[in-house]
């Protein structure tokens, strides 16, 4: 099936930089999801991506729907303790075997962030 | 933040035992889905349900069974718990099935089988 391959697995970070991370497929994607799942809750979406070189920001997190559909880019700037969590990325796949198919999110595994002060 | 309760939200079994888990919305959205969460391996689909009585499975599904007898509750049993399906089990909801889906998740449910 399709695969997400999320990029890097974790990332250690000083109070104040910047954080980037990013999403790849071998498939196109319609949409692309940002989610942030943080210790002990479920995830929360972040940021929702719609079209081809979209780049949508939400507060101080920027995120972009790569120009070949296969791919996006979250980054985070001047980070801040509570920026800690794991950050997921998601698409919808499409199952061709039936009409209910957009639904089933694909995701990738995940990039652990740890901001120290 | 979006009706969803999970429960219970931690449960420890016995090998060889029937778990079932428990999804309530009242955001009367016609999806919901149970997802697995384990290190190194984001979330995986187990199943779906895209309406009452209508559900299919997803990548993961041997061992798990569901149920949906109304909108706003989901149902997820393990016939007969193993050592695998130890996990963190998320429950989520979408109104649509269309190409912009955004889900919104439960708290999750930690299943320990020993």
């Amino acid at each position: 099936g399709q695969q997400l391959n999320q990029s890097p697995q974790s990332m250690f970070i000083q109070e104040g930089e910047d954080v980037s991370m990013n999403c790849t497929s071998s498939s196109i994607f319609n949409t692309w999801l940002w989610y942030k799942q943080d210790p002990g809750e479920g995830p929360v979406l972040l940021i929702a991506l719609y079209k081809a070189g979209e780049l949508t920001s939400n507060g101080r997190l920027t995120a972009q729907f790569g120009i070949t559909r296969k791919d996006s880019f979250l980054n985070i700037s001047a980070s801040i303790p509570s920026d800690v969590g794991i950050y997921f990325c998601a698409g919808p796949t499409r199952d061709l075997m039936t009409t209910d198919s957009w639904g089933k999110l694909q995701f990738g595994a995940g990039t652990q962030v740890v901001v120290t002060p | 933040d979006a009706g969803i309760t999970q429960s219970p939200r931690h449960k420890v079994t016995e090998t060889g035992t029937p778990v079932t888990l428990r999804c309530h919305q009242t955001e009367n959205h016609r999806y919901m889905y149970w997802y697995r969460q384990d290190p190194g391996h984001g979330l995986r689909l187990i199943h779906y349900s895209y309406g009452v009585k209508d559900t299919d499975k997803g990548e993961v599904s041997d061992g798990y069974s569901v149920s949906r007898s109304k909108t706003e509750d989901f149902l997820l049993t393990l016939e007969s718990a193993t050592s695998s399906q130890t996990s963190v089990y998320f429950c989520a909801i979408t109104q649509t099935g269309g190409p912009n889906t955004e889900a919104f998740f439960g708290q999750g449910t930690r299943l320990t089988v020993v």
